[in-house]
Order: C-alpha cells, then structure tokens, then sequence
C-alpha cells in the first residue's frame, strides 16, 4: 500500500508568515510523530499522536508550533510567525502500533526554507 | 533526557570491506534501538532494529549487537557495495525515540 505521504515537498516563506505542512500517515497507523532535522544532523523528536489524542509535545521548540490530527489520521502542524532558525526538514513517521518503541515508517519531509 | 553519540561522523571504505558504525545512549531505560539508512533528499528506511532483549540481530550483510551493560549499540555492513553508499542513523527509544547525528558512508568501488 502507499507509505507517509508529506506535503508540500517544498515551501519558501517569509519570516513571519504562517505554514502548515500535512502528513498523511499509512492507513490505520496508531502512531504518528512529527521531527525536525536540520542540515547534516539526525531528526530531532517533536510531538507525538496516538489516534487524535497527542500525548507528547515535550520537542516542540515554542508555543509558535502547534500540531493537531483531528481524527485521527491525517495530521498538520503549523507553525506560526515564522523565523530563520525554523529552517528544516520536517520529517512525519507513523507507527502501527499504540506502543513508541515501534518500527517507524517515514515520509519524504518538507523541506522548509524561511527568507 | 536521552542522549545519543554516534561515531564516526564520516566513514570511507572499499567495496567489499566491511563498515562498522557505534551509539553509545545515556538512558538506561531505552529498550528499542533501530538502525535508518536515508539517501540523500529521501526519507529514512528501517534496515534493522534491536531490542534490549536481545544481544545480536541479523539480517543478511547487516548485523546489529547490543551492550545494555555498556550502554553501547553497533551497525555492521559486511561486502559492503556502492549501493550502501547514504547516510545512517541510530536511534534509542523508549517513549519517544533520539537519534544519532548519521555516519555518512562512502563505499568507494
């Protein structure tokens, strides 16, 4: 079947702009988590999602960061007056299972650049 | 919180040759350890995972051992090939996982 599904692949925004990044995890994933990578450097966790309730947000960098999957599927985190430093890949994984020590299944990110 | 050390950054060898790539992780608590090749551009691929259970993984050229005592985790790629040439990463879990910096592997023909 399809894999993590992200979009866009790319976004470009102004500093202080607003953006919202999708993921569309496999079909009937418990689990899905949000990271950031930055350049040359392993995915930083950042929240979190069991079915709709999100039970961990202790990576999220701000309160400029917020990330919602509603029904428990499809998922978008958006992140607010945007800044330089928030430059990354955005990578979003899901996982089968309730359990976070689980395989993880990885989309290809968005690559976010902040002018 | 979780911490995890991954060595070495950069890793060159031979086709053929084998590739070692260490973690060492500070939470004695983490009890899943995967291993991810990502290519450049693409998204990270699980190639192999280990449990705290568990001593030794393997799965064709690629192994895995654990030291729980140690605190230590290691990837081996024997007959290495152009083909493994990407970045790896390790990564300790428990609630959350943390992962490594990446060793970028060249398998030079």
């Amino acid at each position: 079947g399809a894999g993590v599904s992200q979009s866009p692949r790319y976004k470009v925004a102004k500093r202080g702009q607003d953006v919202a990044l999708r993921c569309d995890p496999i079909s009937g994933h418990v689990s899905l988590f949000w990271y950031q990578q930055a350049l040359g450097q392993g995915p930083e966790f950042l929240t979190y999602f069991q079915n709709e309730a999100q039970l961990d947000k202790s990576g999220l960098p701000s309160d400029r960061f917020f990330a919602e999957r509603p029904e428990g599927s499809v998922s978008t985190l958006k992140i607010q007056r945007t800044q330089q430093e928030d430059s990354a890949v955005y990578l979003c994984a899901s996982s089968l299972q309730r359990q976070t020590n689980q395989p993880q299944h990885f989309g290809d990110g968005t690559r976010l650049s902040i002018l | 919180g979780e911490n995890v050390e991954q060595h070495p950054s950069t890793l060159s060898v031979q086709e053929g040759d084998s590739a070692v790539i260490k973690c060492t992780y500070s939470d004695s608590a983490s009890n899943y350890f995967p291993w991810y090749k990502q290519e450049l551009g693409k998204r990270p691929q699980l190639i192999i995972d280990i449990r705290s259970n568990v001593g030794e993984k393997k799965d064709q050229r690629i192994a895995v051992t654990l030291n729980k005592t140690a605190k230590h985790f290691s990837l081996h790629i024997t007959e290495t090939q152009p083909e493994d040439s990407a970045v790896y990463f390790c990564a300790a879990s428990r609630s959350k996982s943390t992962f490594g910096d990446g060793t970028t592997l060249t398998v030079k023909p």
